[in-house]
């Protein structure tokens, strides 16, 4: 199956810090998501981005499907963006899975 | 904002109980899934479902698992004889169309005692 690598593991940063989360994948694909997953769990869904780039307030994504690799951009960054971050991607020309790296955990600290 | 909903938040069920998790997907959306999570592991796919028959299952998804809509609204997942290692979070997600945003649910925590 694709595989899905995020970087790095681990994060910590003092609040309004920028950061960027790094997501690799083997194969070409159709549709690239990322998440984030609160203290409580939750799946937050923040961006569908199979290409190009995107922006949501604090938040800005790149995916480069050419050179499979996507980014994250958290900026001026809040305690409450700590959490788990996710890459997921579904493979080009395979059915509906979402396929879900290991994701990259990050705690912001006043 | 419209969501998808889950039910019940936390279940304790004894191995060999059979379990029915239950999902309310956002109400036009097509396309539903079934993903887990282990404690501490990544995010693993179940099941995807659309026009009333699953259209991909993965290796997980045994004969052990089963999902049905039994109506216009509900999509459950029933899983007939727990094991111990069917302890995880379970994720119920939809999409409007394939190949777009999913939405998740806020999951149901097994555990299998």
């Amino acid at each position: 199956g694709i595989q899905v690598e995020q970087s790095p593991p681990d994060l910590i940063l003092q609040e309004g810090a920028n950061s960027t989360l790094r997501c690799n994948f083997s194969d070409s694909v159709n549709n690239l998501q990322w998440f984030h997953q609160n203290p409580w769990g939750q799946l937050i869904n923040l961006f569908y981005i199979p290409s190009g780039t995107k922006q949501n307030g604090r938040l800005s994504a790149t995916t480069v499907a050419t050179e499979r690799y996507s980014l994250l951009y958290i900026s001026s960054s809040q305690t409450t963006d700590s959490g788990v971050y996710f890459c997921a991607v579904e493979r080009s020309n395979s059915g509906y899975a979402l396929n879900f790296g290991k994701g990259t955990s990050l705690l912001v600290t006043p | 904002e419209p969501e998808v909903t889950q039910t019940p938040s936390h279940q304790v069920t004894q191995m060999g109980q059979e379990v029915i998790l239950r999902c309310v997907p956002i109400s036009n959306h097509l396309y539903f899934y079934w993903y887990r999570q282990i404690l501490g592991q990544k995010v693993e796919f179940l099941v995807s479902f659309y026009n009333n028959e699953i259209s991909e299952k993965s290796e997980i998804f045994d004969d052990q698992f089963s999902v049905e809509r039994p109506d216009g609204s509900n999509f459950t997942l029933k899983i007939r004889s727990t094991k111990l290692e069917d302890s995880a979070m379970y994720f119920c997600a939809s999409s409007v169309r394939a190949r777009s945003r999913a939405f998740f649910g806020q999951g149901t925590r097994l555990t299998v005692v």
